[in-house]
């Protein structure tokens, strides 16, 4: 019963390409982040939504871009890939609705830039 | 913003022994705090959440305690089995922003 899909399990891109990682949840969420989770410097946010055509910086959105035209729907783009940009990519959605707010994960983007 | 520090980044315990992770938070102003558990090539999975009204919590095996007046929080995980390694992240915020620790990984020694 996958509630969060993220479409690509693993990306190999060339380095100045520009690459759309998605991200679609069944759970009529309000709210979507993406986050990428490197060794040693756990989970970063970089943009986050909390509602369609919302979006908002998080603590490393240089070099990303995202786009949710749908509620269910949350896209990051990489403008102009880097190789620095290498990294497991994590979308999660979560509700503003009653006592909780506790984050539902996808499975998860592996991206390589070579 | 709200900043999450967690310790320690390795942990190795014996199996059937205790594991206790804690973190500690910048702002006053948050009032939830998850805890996630995740698993070598799989996704985070919510194991545990504590809010700011509330001072431990517990689910069989696993505990959280709070202290808002320090500003931090642990988690506390008993009897430990093999099926506890992992990577567990802590996290802590307000509204539907959350900020997370580095990770801790749990290693337990069969």
């Amino acid at each position: 019963d996958v509630k969060v899909t993220q479409s690509s399990r693993y990306l190999v891109k060339r380095t100045g390409e520009k690459v759309f990682l998605e991200c679609v949840q069944d759970m009529d969420h309000e709210n979507m982040f993406w986050y990428r989770q490197d060794p040693g410097l756990g989970l970063r946010l970089i943009y986050f939504s909390y509602d369609v055509k919302m979006k908002e910086k998080g603590d490393i959105p240089e070099g990303y871009s995202v786009s949710r035209e749908k509620k269910e729907r949350f896209s990051l783009i990489l403008e102009s890939a880097s190789t620095n940009q290498t990294s497991m990519y994590l979308c999660a959605s979560s509700t503003s609705q009653g006592v909780g707010y506790g984050y539902t994960f996808g499975s998860g983007t592996r991206l390589t830039v070579v | 913003g709200e900043n999450v520090e967690q310790h320690p980044s390795t942990l190795s315990v014996q199996e059937g022994d205790s594991a206790v992770i804690k973190c500690t938070y910048s702002d006053s102003a948050s009032n939830y705090f998850p805890w996630y558990k995740q698993e070598l090539g799989k996704r985070p999975q919510l194991i545990i959440d504590i809010r700011s009204n509330v001072g431990e919590k517990k689910d069989q095996r696993i505990a959280v305690t709070l202290n808002k007046t320090a500003k931090h929080f642990s988690l506390h995980i008993t009897e430990t089995q093999p099926e506890d390694s992992a990577v567990y992240f802590c996290a802590g915020g307000y509204d539907y922003k959350l900020s997370f620790g580095a990770g801790t990984t749990v290693t337990v020694r069969a």
